[in-house]
């Protein structure tokens, strides 16, 4: 069973700034099979990335997934306003497709 | 478009059992597994299995073994779990989720949620 670890656990950054999020995965993901969820309060997760890089349908473009193997970093070019909220990394390489703890993006 | 509307939330005693549904719409039902997250207040997400609405396969996370089970009902394009022998490790936001297609299990299709309370 793969687990995910996310770095850091929170992040305080203002309006314009880059945000750069980690998910590090206790075994190498096949297919670079990894997924990023934007989840603000009172709301279900929305997905932004699969597949390590590609866009959901809708994201925009300062959305940008990386990596491979146990590595991956989600990169938010400029902060909007919307964008502060807990972002998720989860594996949809293999059952269970488990979620790591999540990184809290704040508005510093 | 793409529609999984859920049932109400629930308030249930230590012990007992909930049932949670999810209605689709807007695709064909069979041709996606579904699978359910749930989120404790202030927590993260938990993974907790996956349905196949074609044959009705299943697969749970080891932790939900033996007191989750994932049903569908073709004819109303509808997924289910029950959760039995609840306590209150179980009070949780209770979400369903569509998959992309065959072979990718990402998500961007959601539930609204079902808040579920255990409460004595």
């Amino acid at each position: 069973e793969v687990v995910l670890t996310q770095s850091p656990g929170t992040l305080s950054l203002s309006p314009g700034e880059r945000a750069t999020l980690s998910c590090r995965a206790s075994l190498s993901i096949s297919n670079s099979y990894i997924a990023w969820y934007q989840q603000k309060p009172g709301q279900a997760p929305r997905l932004l990335i699969y597949g390590a890089s590609s866009r959901a349908t809708g994201i925009p473009d300062r959305f940008t997934g990386s990596g491979s193997g146990t590595d991956f970093t989600l990169t938010i070019t400029r902060m909007e306003p919307e964008d502060f909220a807990v972002y998720y990394c989860q594996q949809h390489d293999d059952s269970p497709f488990n979620f790591g703890p999540g990184t809290k993006v704040d508005i510093k | 478009q793409v529609q999984l509307v859920q049932s109400g939330a629930e308030v249930k005693k230590p012990g007992a059992s909930v049932k949670v549904s999810c209605k689709t719409s807007g695709y064909t039902f069979t041709g996606y597994y579904m699978y359910w997250v749930r989120q404790a207040p202030g927590q993260g997400l938990e993974w907790m299995g996956w349905i196949n609405p074609n044959t009705g396969g299943t697969d749970y996370a080891q932790k939900f073994q033996g007191r989750v089970t994932m049903t569908r009902d073709t004819s109303i394009s509808t997924v289910y779990i029950e959760v039995t022998s609840l306590t209150s490790d179980d009070t949780a936001v209770y979400y369903c989720a569509r998959v992309r297609g065959m072979g990718d299990m990402a998500a961007p299709y959601w539930g609204q949620g079902t808040l579920v309370t255990v409460s004595s």
